[in-house]
């Protein structure tokens, strides 16, 4: 079956712009995942959507980082203002929400450039 | 806090010799441990889990509570491993994962 899909695969955007960064979950997948991943290293918790809810949105880093899940299905990661900082491949994950921690299916990221 | 370490960043063996992948951790509760592998031009996937206690391609890790650390284990490396390899922990009643920075695996032939 569709794996998780992301778009689009790279953004090159200017410094002070707004980007938007859309995540399409595996069908039936209730959690989702944001994640980002500075060059050299791991990925970098963002935040979990249960539904259409954050259920946790510890690891934005500001207010200039927002997510929403209107449908309890695609995602849309939003940063306003963007600095150079915030160059990095964004990752996307889902998983069921079995009661345990579930296995996580990642889409193949967003490499967002800001010049 | 949560925090996943792997101290080395390359790791470089021959075909057919044992490889070792150091994880360590640091976490007050009870974690669950996993790894996760990105072949080249692939996407991020689980590899093993510590709960599984299963072999994947060969590979097995231990959590070893005293010493904090979950280790990955293969006695013969093929080259076909050569890849990152991430180690992650998420803590008890969480969802999320917190990333170790990732050792590339390299087998020569």
């Amino acid at each position: 079956g569709a794996g998780v899909s992301q778009t689009p695969s790279n953004k090159v955007t200017e410094k002070g712009k707004y980007v938007e960064l859309r995540c399409d979950p595996i069908s039936g997948h209730t959690a989702l995942y944001w994640y980002r991943q500075s060059l050299g290293q791991g990925p970098e918790f963002l935040i979990y959507f249960q539904g259409t809810g954050a259920a946790d949105d510890s690891g934005l880093p500001n207010d200039r980082f927002f997510a929403v899940r209107p449908e309890g299905s695609v995602s849309t990661l939003k940063i306003q203002r963007t600095e150079r900082g915030d160059s990095a491949v964004y990752l996307c994950a889902s998983s069921l929400n079995s009661g345990g921690v579930d296995e996580q299916f990642f889409g193949p990221g967003t490499r967002l450039t800001v010049l | 806090a949560q925090r996943v370490t792997q101290p080395e960043k390359l790791l470089s063996v021959f075909k057919g010799a044992p490889v070792e992948l150091k994880c360590n951790y640091s976490y007050s509760g009870s974690p669950e441990l996993f790894w996760y592998v990105q072949y080249s031009r692939q996407r991020l996937q689980l590899l093993l889990r510590h709960i599984s206690r299963e072999s994947i391609k060969g590979f097995t890790a231990d959590l070893n509570k005293g010493e904090t650390s979950f280790h990955l284990k293969k006695p013969f490396a093929q080259e076909e491993d050569s890849a990152m390899y991430y180690c992650a922990l998420s803590g008890w009643g969480a969802q999320k994962l917190v990333f170790g920075q990732g050792t590339r695996l390299t087998i020569n032939p």
